[in-house]
């Protein structure tokens, strides 16, 4: 089955820095890569995502970019702000767009601090 | 309020309870998923409708868990003989076909 490695597991930037998160995955029919924000004590809120046919996807700060080969995904904030301290996680679903068969598998996370 | 709600948002159990958690989808979204995220990690799949019909359970979903979508609406998980290594933040999401999943606030269960 798929496997999602993300690194790295924590990460601390200054403020105004650019943070970068990367994921590989196993499954080369995963064909929708999602990002997630977690924080403290709340739910996981949908950031940007990515699917397959597209190499790169920007909304402002954030950036998610896709290298199909070799299997890695990556997520670029850039101007980093306090507000952007959170877990992230990246997460992958096979066959169809934002599902399959209802099946995102998720990465560990990554634990960004951004310092004043 | 038009987001994923579940209830409770929390609840302490005793070992070897049974316990029922509820979800409310967005209403126009006919996939309804459930999750559960131990500290530290990130979620993990266990099982998933689409309207009424449950379509996929993982093998983390043993023989005490079990989900049901009566009505293609809101959802139900039940935990039948609760063990300690339950305890965690059981998520729902919903979306629309195959779009994106919108998540829930989740239910924090402790069981002692």
């Amino acid at each position: 089955g798929e496997n999602v490695e993300q690194h790295p597991s924590t990460l601390s930037v200054q403020e105004g820095d650019s943070a970068v998160i990367k994921c590989t995955y196993s499954d080369s029919a995963s064909n929708y890569f999602p990002w997630y924000k977690q924080e403290l004590g709340k739910r996981p809120q949908l950031i940007i995502d990515i699917r397959s046919n597209v190499g790169e996807k920007k909304d402002q700060r954030i950036a998610v970019t896709l290298n199909k080969t070799a299997k890695h995904f990556s997520l670029h904030i850039t101007e980093t702000q306090p507000e952007d301290s959170a877990v992230y996680f990246c997460a992958a679903s096979t066959r169809d767009y934002g599902g399959s068969q209802g099946n995102l598998i998720f990465g560990k996370g990554t634990k960004l601090s951004v310092k004043p | 309020d038009t987001g994923v709600s579940q209830n409770p948002r929390h609840k302490i159990t005793k070992r070897g309870q049974n316990v029922t958690f509820r979800c409310d989808p967005i209403s126009e979204h006919n996939r309804l998923y459930w999750y559960r995220q131990t500290l530290g990690q990130g979620p993990e799949f266990l099982t998933y409708f689409q309207n009424e019909a449950q379509l996929e359970k993982s093998r983390l979903l043993s023989d005490r868990f079990s989900a049901e979508r009566p009505k293609g609406s809101f959802s139900t998980l039940e935990i039948q003989r609760t063990e300690q290594g339950d305890s965690a933040m059981y998520l729902c999401a919903s979306s629309l076909q195959a779009t994106s999943k919108f998540f829930g606030p989740g239910t924090r269960l402790t069981v002692l």
